[in-house]
C-alpha cells in the first residue's frame, strides 16, 4: 500500500465548481508539499505546509494540514480550465526527517468549460 | 530568476548503453535532488546532493549515480541501461533541501526512452 494516499484518483468538475483533494499519510508527516503537473512536464510548486493546523492560500487554491489525522487537503474554489492537471502531494515522512520526499500517486483534474 | 534547467529534454538509448543527464539549479540553490517518474511507480527519489556531497540516497541500484559540481550544477548517470529505466527524470533544486524545510523547485525533466 502507498505510504501517501491521494483521493480521489481523478476528478471531472464543471467550470465554476469547488473541489477538494485529500492526501493521507500512514506515517508522521514532517512537511507537506503540494505540486501541480501538466502531463509529461515538470512539477510546479504550489504550497508547503509545516505545522499542524496550518492553512495557506494562493489565488483560488487553499491547502490545510491536519497533523493529528496525518492528512492534508487542497481546495480549489470556483474552478477554471487553467486548474486542470495532475495534483501531487509530497511529504517527508517517517520516524524522523529523512530529507527526501515521498509522493502520492496524484489526482488528475479535468475542468469542463 | 531562471528556473531549473534540464538537458536534454528527450533521449533515446539502446539497452546496455549509458546515459548522462544534466541539471542547472536556480541561482543560489545548493541542494539538487533527482527523481524518477514512471506510470507504474509514480515519483521516486533517487538521490540528493548538497554542496557537492551526496546527502541522501533512494533505493535504486548502483547503476544510478550522480555528482554535483562546485557551481551546484548536477549530473546523473545511468549505466548498462535496461528497458525499465525508461522514465521521466526530474531534477529539483532547493536552498537547503527538505532537511532545511525549503521547497523543491522542479525542472521540466528529461524523457528517457530505452529500446
Amino acid at each position: 500500500s502507498q505510504e501517501l494516499e491521494q483521493s480521489p484518483q481523478s476528478l471531472i468538475v464543471q467550470e465554476g465548481k469547488n473541489l477538494t483533494i485529500n492526501c493521507t499519510s500512514s506515517k508522521t508527516l514532517y512537511g507537506l508539499y503540494w505540486y501541480k503537473q501538466k502531463y509529461g512536464e515538470g512539477l510546479i510548486f504550489l504550497m508547503m505546509l509545516q505545522k499542524g493546523g496550518e492553512e495557506k492560500s494562493h489565488e483560488k487554491i487553499t491547502a490545510k494540514l491536519d497533523e493529528k489525522k496525518q492528512q492534508s487537503s487542497l481546495h480549489i474554489t470556483a474552478s477554471q480550465p487553467s486548474h486542470a492537471g495532475i495534483y501531487l502531494c509530497g511529504a517527508d515522512i517517517g520516524s524522523g526527517n529523512t530529507g527526501k520526499l515521498i509522493f502520492g500517486q496524484g489526482t488528475t483534474l479535468q475542468v469542463k468549460p | 530568476k531562471a528556473g531549473v534547467t534540464q538537458t536534454p529534454r528527450y533521449l533515446i538509448k539502446t539497452r546496455g548503453q549509458q546515459v548522462t543527464l544534466s541539471c542547472s539549479p536556480i541561482s543560489g540553490h545548493r541542494s539538487v535532488s533527482w527523481y524518477q517518474q514512471t506510470p507504474g511507480q509514480g515519483l521516486q527519489f533517487l538521490f540528493e546532493y548538497f554542496s557537492e556531497t551526496q546527502r541522501n540516497k533512494g533505493n535504486f541500484p548502483g547503476r544510478f549515480s550522480g555528482r554535483q559540481f562546485s557551481n551546484s550544477r548536477s549530473e546523473m548517470n545511468v549505466s548498462t541501461l535496461e528497458l525499465g529505466d525508461s522514465a521521466l527524470y526530474l531534477c529539483a533544486s532547493s536552498l537547503e533541501g527538505v532537511w532545511g524545510n525549503s521547497p523543491l523547485h522542479f525542472g521540466n525533466g528529461t524523457r528517457l526512452t530505452v529500446t
